[in-house]
């Protein structure tokens, strides 16, 4: 059965502090992952990766994928309050099928 | 430009009823696909649409079911509504199917008592 699997669940962390958010896959016919930040209702698309090591980076936040360990990496420097959202982690089929882990809940406290 | 829209963005239903929601795309934007979020179950991809045509679909019983426009506006059809069904239903729309950005809407609020 294909499945994302991210962690960890929550987090809640200081203002300033990095954090780094995991996913896993396990999805045949891999095509690419994606990450999303939801706020209140409607995700935003943040970065996709479909090419191993290759680092994509906007602002404080920065994405890596392993795809020899079928995993990814969301990293956030120097949090701001403005982080606090749910990140979810979404990989895409060949089919064109998605499929989403069930998001890691950030908070940032001041 | 303005963003994905769906109609109505709270909804109370009843066990047993049907339900139509909406999605009108970014302009220019052919493809749509619908999901559904519930807090247990995350985001759970429902089915995706382009060009008036059916090309994926998720692992939901025959009581979810689509359709879309010439217009490329999307309908999602819930019948017999369960309390299960209970969740916010996301839309999202993208240039092409192939497109992976896909821009989503702010959801509809279905709530089954």
């Amino acid at each position: 059965e294909d499945k994302v699997v991210q962690s960890p669940l929550s987090l809640v962390v200081h203002e300033g502090d990095t954090v780094t958010l995991n996913c896993s896959y396990e999805v045949t016919n891999f095509r690419s992952l994606l990450w999303y930040k939801q706020e209140k209702k409607a995700p935003t698309f943040l970065f996709m990766l479909t090419s191993s090591g290759i680092e994509k980076k906007s602002g404080r936040l920065s994405s890596i994928l392993d795809k020899k360990e079928l995993s990814s990496i969301l990293n956030i420097t120097a949090t701001q309050t403005g982080d606090s959202a749910i990140y979810l982690c979404a990989v895409l089929n060949t089919g064109n099928q998605f499929y989403f882990g069930t998001g890691t809940s950030l908070t940032v406290i001041p | 430009k303005a963003g994905v829209t769906q109609t109505p963005r709270y909804l109370i239903k009843t066990r047993g009823q049907q339900v139509t929601l909406s999605c009108s795309p970014i302009s220019g934007h052919r493809s749509v696909s619908w999901y559904q979020q519930t807090p247990g179950q995350g985001l759970q991809f429902l089915f995706e649409y382009f060009s008036e045509t059916q090309r994926n679909k998720g692992n939901f019983p025959g009581r979810f079911s689509g359709r879309q426009f010439s217009n490329s506006r999307s309908e999602m059809n819930v019948s017999t509504l369960e309390l299960g069904d209970s969740a916010l239903y996301l839309c999202a729309s993208s240039i092409e199917p192939t497109d992976t950005e896909a821009f989503f809407g702010q959801g509809t609020r279905l709530t089954v008592v």
